[in-house]
């Protein structure tokens, strides 16, 4: 069955860039979309963005001037930038196949964001 | 404050019905379909209900979706205490391009 792993820093200083990667295993990552939903501690759900497996992306307005979500099927990998971090960005990230609803999850990392 | 309303937390006994909310307006639940999710302490959310009222492979038949207008329901018939979890409903909101989530309501089981 698929699996998602995420994989990055758990530490992230103020002002730089949080870099996760997804690889997707026991399936292929073509003919879906991935998104990136991220849950701060103690909160809720919050979407970041997908990327469909042909490159095309949709990003949450709120995020997205600092949102970048990429593809590399030849890795079966889609990975997820977010610049210019503060301690608001500190959270869980998940990373999900989306095929009616968001169906496969990651186990989650956390990342926090502090100098 | 979330697009989606949903109550903050509900309880019942073992073997009781539980209904848990969620509501929207015209833009999301109106016009997309309802998901709903649960996610166990400590765990990824798993999809427990998609388009509003289906069920994956593997959900058990207690539970059980609806939507109505701007609204959603989840219900929970034949309460167990492994069903004791943050609920998530969640729709495509077409006016912000974005999927939209509830903030969540924790499930106690007394």
């Amino acid at each position: 069955q698929v699996q998602l792993q995420e994989s990055g820093p758990g530490l992230v200083k103020p002002s730089e860039t949080l870099s996760l990667t997804c690889t997707v295993s026991g399936g292929s990552i073509s003919s879906y979309y991935w998104s990136w939903i991220r849950q701060p501690p103690g909160k809720g759900l919050e979407w970041i963005g997908y990327i469909y497996y042909s490159g095309s992306t949709n990003y949450n307005p709120s995020l997205k001037s600092r949102v970048t979500i990429s593809v590399d099927t030849s890795k079966n990998q889609f990975s997820l930038q977010l610049n210019s971090v503060t301690p608001e960005d500190s959270a869980v990230y998940y990373c999900t196949r989306d095929d009616h609803g968001f169906d496969i999850w990651g186990q989650g990392t956390m990342v926090t964001v502090s100098s | 404050q979330s697009v989606l309303t949903q109550p903050p937390s509900a309880s019942g006994t073992p073997g009781q019905r539980v209904a848990i909310s969620c509501s929207g307006s015209s833009s999301n639940i109106g016009t997309s379909d309802v998901y709903w999710y649960q996610q166990l302490p400590g765990t990824a959310p798993k999809l427990l209900i998609y388009r509003n009222n289906q069920r994956p492979s593997g959900v058990p038949d207690r539970f059980s979706g609806s939507k109505s207008g701007t609204s959603a329901s989840l219900a929970i018939s034949g309460l167990r205490s492994e069903d004791e979890a943050d609920y998530y409903c969640a729709a495509w909101d077409g006016s912000l391009s974005v999927w939209v989530f509830g903030g969540g309501t924790k499930l106690t089981v007394l």
